[in-house]
């Protein structure tokens, strides 16, 4: 069974720019949520979703947005890019809530610069 | 919110050596796992443990609850281990907190 794929891996984006990230779970997985990775703030909770609604939402500005779609691939936003929003943008996938317990499978990232 | 931290932050061993990695949090929780982010960014799965012990070769978890901490061990460490784990947990608001991490560095 493939894994949680992300893509772009890598982007090169100027200030003041929006970029949109793509994230597919693990077939059957239908809980998507995003993380940011820096290496000042550490791995931050962006937002979760199932059945196309955002069930949680991490402390970040409202350029982050997310949306799942029916087939369960996710896609966030980052509008009016800033020098602080280059990272690595990390997608899980979980089959919660068909189990009971919500154990997180990663993909492999996108590395996002801002320049 | 829930708190978590581990230790130590930095652990430099060489090969063949064990080693224990702690995660401690500051509340009750429903979940909790261990990952290994490798060079590259890519974070692999070792345990989802909330609660008891599991083994996986040369890797075992051991999670206390009631305590709040779990315990990473590593055993007959090798090269290819280096690299950063985490522990993450989910509480009560659903929102998984992710430690900083220990890096690890084995020396061959």
């Amino acid at each position: 069974k493939a894994g949680v794929t992300q893509t772009p891996r890598y982007l090169i984006k100027t200030r003041g720019q929006q970029v949109t990230l793509s994230c597919s779970p693990i077939s059957g997985h239908r809980s998507v949520s995003w993380y940011q990775q820096t290496p000042g703030q550490g791995l931050q909770f962006l937002f979760e979703y199932f059945s196309e609604t955002q069930r949680n939402k991490g402390n970040f500005p409202g350029r982050f947005s997310g949306r799942q779609f029916s087939n369960s691939r996710s896609e966030m936003n980052v509008s009016t890019l800033e020098l602080g929003d280059s990272a690595l943008y990390l997608c899980a996938s979980s089959l919660w809530p068909d189990v009971s317990y919500n154990e997180q499978f990663f993909g492999p990232g996108t590395r996002l610069t801002v320049l | 919110g829930i708190q978590v931290e581990q230790s130590p932050p930095d652990l430099i061993l060489q090969e063949g050596a064990n080693s224990t990695l702690r995660c401690n949090f500051s509340d009750s929780v429903n979940n909790l796992q261990w990952f290994h982010q490798n060079p590259w960014g890519q974070l692999i799965n070792l345990f989802y443990i909330p609660s008891g012990t599991k083994q996986n070769g040369r890797l075992s978890a051991t999670t206390v609850a009631t305590e709040r901490y779990s315990l990473l061990y590593i055993s007959s460490s090798q090269t290819t281990d280096s690299g950063v784990y985490f522990c993450a947990v989910e509480g009560g608001g659903f929102k998984t907190i992710f430690g900083a991490g220990t890096r690890l560095f084995v020396k061959a």
